[in-house]
């Protein structure tokens, strides 16, 4: 109950973009905002942004704006991460994770590898 | 943009001792609503994605062992972990969500066994 369950691992060249899916509990989709956070080798954590599919708003960290696309898809419940231009330090392992509460997250997706290279 | 920091960045605790962890706000993130300090902690092991171990600062999630505990209001938080276990040895973030729906994280403190 709960399970955040994600894409598989990506390779990508600098200037592309890439799109991770994240499908959620039927039951939970329109119930709880879900967020994306990445964490680079060896680095900590790095909120990205989020959606609530319940009201379709949007929020994304400073550093993102104009770069990254979140959206939900009710049919299929599942949400998505589309981070264009990508560059070199992008890669991470991209976690989704579901927001309970007032800003905890309670629920993560097993995360996925995204690799930027030539 | 609230940044927290934690200290130390690595720290190393006998089996059967105490670690302490602190998490610094640059603003208070106190809650008038309800009086809460709006502060999680988060336990990060190698391969795994991270898992919620406390919340409001001091109010541990469903499961989480009673050695862990969290403590402090403002903007200077504590984890402590009583009675170290092997199995503790992970990676810990502290998380503010007083700017929700922005957050941010701590850099992490490595946790290991001395």
């Amino acid at each position: 109950q709960g399970q955040l369950v994600q894409s598989g691992t990506e390779v990508k060249k600098p200037g592309s973009s890439v799109k991770v899916s994240c499908k959620t509990s039927g039951d939970t989709f329109k119930s709880y905002p879900f967020n994306w956070v990445r964490q680079a080798p060896g680095q900590g954590l790095e909120w990205l942004g989020g959606i609530n599919p319940l009201f379709g708003t949007r929020h994304f960290a400073q550093a993102f704006q104009g770069r990254l696309t979140i959206t939900a898809d009710e049919s299929t419940t599942t949400v998505y991460m589309e981070l264009s231009s990508l560059r070199f330090d992008d890669t991470a392992v991209y976690y989704c994770a579901r927001v309970r509460g007032f800003g905890c997250f309670d629920r993560w997706g097993q995360g996925t590898q995204v690799t930027v290279s030539s | 943009d609230i940044v927290m920091t934690q200290s130390p960045d690595s720290l190393a605790v006998s089996l059967g001792e105490r670690a302490t962890i602190t998490c610094k706000s640059s603003q208070n993130l106190l809650n008038t609503l309800n009086k809460k300090n709006s502060l999680a902690w988060y336990q990060q092991k190698p391969g795994q994605p991270p898992k919620l171990l406390i919340h409001w600062a001091s109010t541990r999630e469903s499961g989480v062992p009673d050695r862990f505990s969290g403590s402090g209001s403002g903007t200077d938080f504590t984890l402590t972990i009583n009675s170290l276990q092997a199995e503790d040895v992970a990676v810990y973030f502290c998380q503010q969500y007083y700017t929700t729906p922005l957050y941010t994280f701590g850099q992490g403190t490595k946790l290991h066994i001395k």
